[in-house]
């Protein structure tokens, strides 16, 4: 079974660019998450997709992040325009969806490091 | 809000010997989630021991183990038989107890480890 994976694995790109990441989850995950982890600081949370639809997107920084996961498979993460704090390593996971309660695993992707000059 | 708190930036263990990584959270859930993921050099994050908070007996796998101490909140990882392929990151992440809704993860700063021949 492939796991998560992420393209690019490296981005660097000029302040005021655009990047757009990409995240595909493992076949039939339902839910897909994205997390960051600026300057060797703490993984945080950026928002939580169910299938297509957005479940929770409290962590996203500002209004400079798009996220999309159009038929509810691959996702992308789109940054415009880019600055300087948004350098960083951008991480996917994703997990089944439980009907009832209960927490199922996140598997991670390797990340894709973003560097802004 | 919940945050969780990693002491030891770096540490380093000698190959075969034993090493406990340390971690504290806050919380006011009376129910919730805790994990220990590794990132190895090779970037890709990987789950190596999770705990409910709701029960006492402490995971175990293989030659992971945890200290969970729900009154104290702290929840340290100890890693028997140091192996080289140890080396890694090592975030411990706590997860609310909720539905299948919201189940993002809050991420400590990480230690750093590493194995020594």
């Amino acid at each position: 079974e492939a796991g998560v994976t992420q393209f690019p694995s490296h981005s660097v790109i000029e302040k005021g660019q655009t990047v757009t990441l990409r995240c595909d989850p493992i076949s039939g995950h339902d839910n897909l998450y994205w997390y960051r982890r600026v300057m060797g600081k703490e993984i945080k949370f950026l928002l939580h997709f169910v299938k297509e639809s957005k479940q929770d997107e409290s962590g996203m920084p500002n209004n400079r992040f798009l996220a999309e996961r159009t038929g509810g498979t691959y996702s992308t993460l789109k940054v415009q325009p880019a600055e300087l704090e948004d350098s960083g390593v951008y991480f996917c996971a994703s997990s089944h969806f439980y009907g009832g309660i209960g927490i199922d695993t996140q598997y991670f992707g390797p990340g894709t490091r973003l560097t802004v000059l | 809000a919940q945050t969780v708190t990693q002491s030891q930036p770096e540490m380093s263990v000698q190959e075969a010997e034993t090493v406990t990584l340390s971690c504290t959270y806050d919380t006011s859930e009376s129910n919730y989630y805790l994990f220990w993921y590794k990132q190895p050099p090779s970037r890709q994050m990987i789950l190596v021991i999770r705990q409910e908070a709701y029960k006492q007996q402490n995971a175990t796998e293989n030659r992971f183990s945890v200290n969970f101490q729900k009154a104290a909140k702290s929840f340290s990882l100890k890693i028997s038989d140091s192996q080289l392929g140890d080396t890694a990151m090592y975030f411990c992440a706590f997860m609310k107890h909720v539905n299948n809704y919201g189940q993002n993860f809050v991420f400590g700063p990480g230690t750093r480890l590493s194995v020594l021949p």
